[in-house]
């Protein structure tokens, strides 16, 4: 069974410090994404990356794809109370690719 | 159409009734998907249907649970005389073909309660 174990589980921060969250596994994937899920809602798309070593910048969320695609990180920057949220990384089998495996997410807590 | 609609938000049931979960995709998108995502839990992968066929349900119980995605009309998530460990949030997202396996567009998702 393909995992994507997240870690820390749980994060609470003030504003204006950084974070690094990280996603990894056994498993290569061809492709991976982060998700940021709001209490009550569905999870909302941020990135996919999908080769080994890409780094994707979104503001200041910085999303790293390990060399080998089995592990990916997830930097931001002076955070702020908006970035409060879960955030959820989910890869891709081959195969049909609609079978995404989502980690159980890193519940981040932004305090102002 | 602003994104994957999902009816109803949140959904009642007793012991042994029938649950529909209904879920219109984003416009131009033909392939949906099913996940469920139950307390302290990930989202775990259901089923994955283009439009009048499966074409993964590796994740679907075998017994009570039915998914279809009609020519016209919502995908309908159907879940025949429920238990108490149904109860959960069922997401439903959609992708155009082109992206498939490559990020999803959400629903928010129906609640189930079963009583």
């Amino acid at each position: 069974t393909q995992l994507l174990e997240q870690s820390p589980q749980f994060l609470s921060i003030q504003e204006g410090e950084n974070l690094t969250v990280y996603c990894n596994s056994s498993s290569v994937f061809s492709s991976l994404q982060w998700y940021r899920q709001e209490p009550g809602e569905g999870p909302v798309l941020l990135v996919t990356v999908v080769t080994g070593g890409e780094v994707k910048k979104l503001k200041r969320l910085t999303f790293q794809f390990g060399d080998a695609r089995k592990d990916s990180s997830l930097h931001i920057t002076a955070a702020q109370p908006g970035d409060t949220g879960l955030y959820l990384c989910a890869g891709a089998q081959g195969g049909s690719q609609g079978n995404l495996i989502f980690g159980k997410g890193t519940k981040l807590s932004v305090k102002p | 159409n602003a994104g994957v609609m999902q009816n109803p938000r949140h959904l009642v049931r007793r012991r042994g009734q029938e649950a529909r979960l209904r879920c219109s995709p984003v416009k131009g998108h033909s392939h949906v998907y099913w996940y469920r995502q139950l307390p302290e839990e990930g989202l775990k992968f259901m089923v994955y249907l283009q439009k009048e066929n499966i074409i993964d349900e590796s994740g679907m119980p075998k017994e009570r649970f039915s998914a279809e995605f009609p020519k016209e009309g919502p995908s309908i998530l159907r879940i025949q005389q429920v238990v108490r460990g149904d109860s959960a949030a069922y997401f439903c997202a959609s992708s155009p073909a082109s992206l498939r396996g490559y990020g999803y567009t959400f629903g928010s998702g129906t609640r189930l309660t079963v009583v």
